[in-house]
């Protein structure tokens, strides 16, 4: 499974666009990028999958370079419900394994 | 409604003692997954199912045992055997590997 590298936190504030890098150099060809988003004292919550190019959904947009090697979530416009920590997982749909590193804490202020 | 439920949300327990804990769910998933989290750590993986009556170790197998016997249900027992095993418990469930579902968590303290 690729290994994922991420800033370990970010602050904003509302009202603001919030872009979110993961780095994957070592992704294999049939993985896919998905980001979960985790509050305190709870369980993950899945946000956004994607193989390439960009996806978007009601909550934000992940956007995926040619190579693959990286991806960005962009959460438009967070407010202060946005405060959380976003893991990126890479991989394929085959193993039933997923690896969650350290994730990114996002702090969002008035 | 369906979802995935956990219980308790906390529990405590005396050093040396097994304890289970509890994970059900109601959305005919097949895969099912057990995970710890320490503060300020992100998830590591216990125990996962992939079908009824079979499982397989992830990474932090050591000192816990599970059953699956039935599709709702995927008990985790913490033994005595696990060194350190006050920490957050979570479990999920999956109609594919990349959607997980997870429950509210297991807050478990050993003294």
């Amino acid at each position: 499974l690729a290994k994922t590298t991420q800033p370990i936190s970010m602050d904003s504030y509302e009202g603001q666009e919030v872009n979110i890098t993961c780095s994957h150099n070592n992704i294999a060809t049939n993985d896919y990028i998905t980001w979960y988003q985790q509050f305190p004292s709870q369980g993950p919550r899945f946000i956004i999958q994607g193989y390439k190019t960009k996806v978007t959904n009601e909550v934000a947009s992940l956007f995926i370079p040619a190579d693959r090697k990286s991806s960005t979530l962009s959460l438009p416009r967070v407010s202060l419900s946005d405060t959380a920590v976003y893991y990126c997982l890479v991989g394929d749909n085959l193993g039933g394994k997923l690896i969650f590193g350290q994730g990114t804490e996002l702090s969002v202020k008035p | 409604d369906g979802g995935i439920t956990q219980s308790p949300k906390y529990l405590f327990r005396k050093e040396g003692q097994n304890v289970t804990l509890s994970c059900e769910q109601n959305l005919n998933h097949d895969a099912m997954y057990w995970y710890r989290q320490d503060p300020g750590q992100g998830l590591r993986l216990i125990y996962y199912s992939q079908i009824v009556n079979d499982f397989q170790k992830g990474d932090i197998a050591e000192g816990y045992s599970v059953s699956r016997e039935k599709k709702e249900s995927f008990p985790l027992t913490v033994t005595s055997a696990q060194k350190n095993p006050t920490a957050f418990y979570l479990c999920a469930s999956s109609p594919t590997t990349y959607e997980q579902y997870f429950g509210p968590g297991t807050r478990l303290t050993v003294t």
